[in-house]
């Protein structure tokens, strides 16, 4: 089967740092991606890893190792703005299938 | 400005009813995608397509379906054969060669 294993809550204090992880199972394995949700809201890209090692984008970093089919989405110096639902997913059988997690709700606290 | 519409924002529909959610999009994307979200939960794919005229069945499809006549435009239709069609609905589109969804906002359908 395909699937994509998160953590369901995670909580943090404004100026911390944060990782979710993200394991996978899926057949035909394409890439991994990183969306933010807010509640409410449509779900907006945040990051896609194709290769394995780290990306960086400001504030966010995401890492694919594809020998472990895991990945992680770090937050540095975590804003209030930051709590959302955060979700991976990935490219399964083929480049234009994407299939999602269940989704990590982060908490920041003051 | 570029970008994906979806309508109408919020549906109410009675049961047994047929329902019709329409995805415009102007970013000239080859694929287009369906997707509902339930409460608390992640998004899981109902139907997806790369080409026009061309789409196929994702991991929830029943009680579904799609047309693709046009590059721009995906409408979902919500049959009286789902069995629990209450839920929040979102259209997302890509190009080919990216890993990167555009979403629209996002329908709201509640069946009463």
């Amino acid at each position: 089967g395909q699937s994509l294993e998160q953590p369901s809550e995670v909580t943090a204090v404004e100026g911390a740092i944060v990782q979710i992880n993200c394991t996978y199972q899926t057949s035909g394995f394409y890439g991994l991606s990183w969306y933010q949700q807010h509640d409410g809201g449509a779900p907006t890209f945040l990051s896609y890893n194709g290769l394995d090692g780290l990306e960086e984008t400001g504030r966010f970093s995401s890492f694919l190792s594809r020998s472990d089919s895991y990945g992680y989405l770090l937050l540095q110096e975590l804003q209030m703005k930051d709590s959302a639902s955060y979700f991976c997913a990935a490219f399964s059988g083929g480049y234009n299938k994407l299939i999602f997690g269940a989704g990590t709700r982060l908490a920041v606290h003051p | 400005d570029g970008g994906i519409t979806q309508s109408p924002k919020y549906l109410f529909r009675k049961e047994g009813q047929n329902v019709t959610l329409s995805c415009e999009q102007n970013l000239n994307h080859d694929a287009m995608y369906w997707y509902r979200q339930d409460p608390g939960q992640g998004l899981r794919l109902i139907y997806y397509s790369q080409i026009v005229n061309d789409f196929q069945k994702g991991d929830i499809a029943e009680g579904y379906s799609v047309s693709r006549e046009k590059k721009e435009s995906f409408p979902l239709t919500v049959t009286s054969a789902q069995k629990n069609p209450t839920a929040f609905y979102l259209c997302a589109s890509k190009t080919r060669e990216s890993g990167e969804l555009f979403f629209g906002e996002g329908s709201r359908l509640t069946v009463l």
